[in-house]
């Protein structure tokens, strides 16, 4: 089994839509979470922090379940900028190697 | 804003030859990673470095080396290129300042190896 596997999609949503994303970690001992986002031959950049309590930041909230191991991004009133790849990232404790999920797919049509 | 610099944005090289990728940030990060990014397999981490002349070896070490001399420069060495080793290649940075330390990236080097 993958460290952090996500779906790797692609889902095609219409403008407007809400969309959600989950990514599964298999160490439990993971402590610092992140969504990275990526466009197409692009390096990934940071989209947000994931925390305990779930986090918002404009229309994309974060969310963390620890007793299930995941993590999930929910995107709502999807633009066509949205449409990129979104890689989630586990990390045992501070400063160790982050892993990254495979990355998931997001395409939004007009 | 987090500066991370690659040398070079497209390389072509032949089978054999010894290629080194530089990287550079310029807010004083304590870490530096190397990452390779491959269709279907994501990201993968080939070397790290948490201080100057320090190094780790990531997932798929083989093929490479590091050098870090300075605290701002982390370079990767391909010692005999091959063509399996074709890809993007990432560099990355971040402070150690306790839990959610992000990473930030450089835009990458596009390795074609031939």
């Amino acid at each position: 089994r993958k460290e952090v596997e996500q779906d790797p999609g692609p889902f095609n949503v219409p403008e407007g839509a809400t969309v959600a994303f989950n990514c599964t970690y298999s160490n439990s001992a993971s402590q610092s979470f992140f969504w990275y986002r990526q466009d197409c031959r692009k390096e990934p950049k940071l989209l947000m922090s994931v925390y305990s309590s779930g986090n918002e930041d404009g229309r994309f909230t974060a969310q963390l379940n620890r007793a299930s191991q995941y993590i999930s991004l929910l995107i709502r009133d999807s633009k066509l900028s949205d449409s990129a790849t979104y890689l989630c990232v586990v990390t045992p404790n501070a400063g160790n190697m982050l892993t990254f999920g495979g990355g998931t797919r997001l395409m939004v049509k007009p | 804003d987090v500066k991370v610099t690659q040398s070079s944005r497209y390389l072509v090289k032949r089978t054999g030859e010894k290629v080194f990728l530089e990287c550079v940030q310029d807010m004083d990060h304590e870490n530096m990673f190397w990452y390779r990014q491959d269709p279907g397999l994501g990201l993968r981490l080939i070397y790290f470095s948490y201080d100057v002349k320090m190094k780790e070896k990531g997932d798929i070490p083989e093929g490479y080396s590091v050098s870090r001399e300075k605290k701002e420069r982390f370079s990767l060495i391909l010692e005999s290129a091959s063509t399996n080793q074709t890809s993007m290649y990432l560099c990355a940075s971040s402070d150690w300042t306790g839990d959610n330390s992000p990473l930030h990236f450089g835009n990458g080097t596009r390795l074609t190896v031939t």
